[in-house]
């Protein structure tokens, strides 16, 4: 079965400061990934899709980017932080019914 | 109008009581459905599909509607353990999910 990795669990970085965010994918190739980000008390936004090796579909224009170096791995990236970045960022993936999540990364930004 | 909308709640019920949460979704032709289960601080976790001839999973049936473009999700004989945000989730094509804002469920001794 499907298993997503994410780290690291907790990040606190100062506005204006640069990002990466790691997903790793083990027990499937050639899966669909997603970067979803939560803020607090609020439903799941889409950031980020991907459907192959250097294949990124952005649903949301922001100061974010992804990339997809290798089939299972899924990088979330900023160059300079904001304020507004701040929340709980999900990776998932497929195939599989559904969605399978890693256990996510909560981001305050200062 | 949101693609799925759910009533942000909460819930609360006394241990042992039926509850059931509805969802809405806008697209006609959306395929598959889903509920899933997250609780706080935590990523979601799929607690079962939805199917059209309805299912159920112990103490959790799901239904859908797709005259109606909703579903539904009935939890009996509550515990402790089930309070939690439960997000409606609508795949519409392509392996593409779209989640429903979620209803807290507390359920209080």
């Amino acid at each position: 079965s499907q298993t997503i990795h994410q780290w690291p669990a907790t990040l606190v970085q100062p506005v204006g400061s640069p990002l990466s965010l790691e997903c790793t994918v083990e027990g499937t190739s050639n899966p669909n990934l997603y970067w979803y980000r939560q803020a607090a008390g609020r439903g799941l936004q889409l950031l980020f899709y991907s459907v192959g090796i250097g294949q990124i579909s952005s649903e949301v224009p922001q100061n974010l980017s992804a990339s997809r170096p290798q089939d299972r791995q899924f990088i979330l990236s900023s160059k300079k932080l904001l304020l507004s970045d701040s929340g709980f960022y999900l990776c998932a993936g497929t195939p599989g019914e559904g969605y399978t999540f890693g256990s996510g990364t909560r981001l305050t930004v200062v | 109008r949101k693609e799925v909308e759910q009533d942000p709640g909460p819930f609360n019920v006394p241990e042992g009581a039926t509850v059931a949460f509805n969802c809405t979704y806008s697209n006609s032709a959306s395929q598959s459905f889903f509920w899933y289960r997250q609780d706080c601080r935590k990523e979601p976790k799929l607690l079962m599909s939805v199917y059209s001839s309805g299912n159920e999973d112990g103490r959790f049936t799901a239904q859908l509607n797709r005259a109606s473009q909703y579903i539904s999700l009935l939890i009996r004989d509550s515990k402790l353990s089930d309070s939690a945000t439960y997000l409606c989730v609508v795949n519409n094509a392509g392996n593409m999910l779209t989640f429903g804002g979620g209803t807290r469920l507390m359920v209080k001794p």
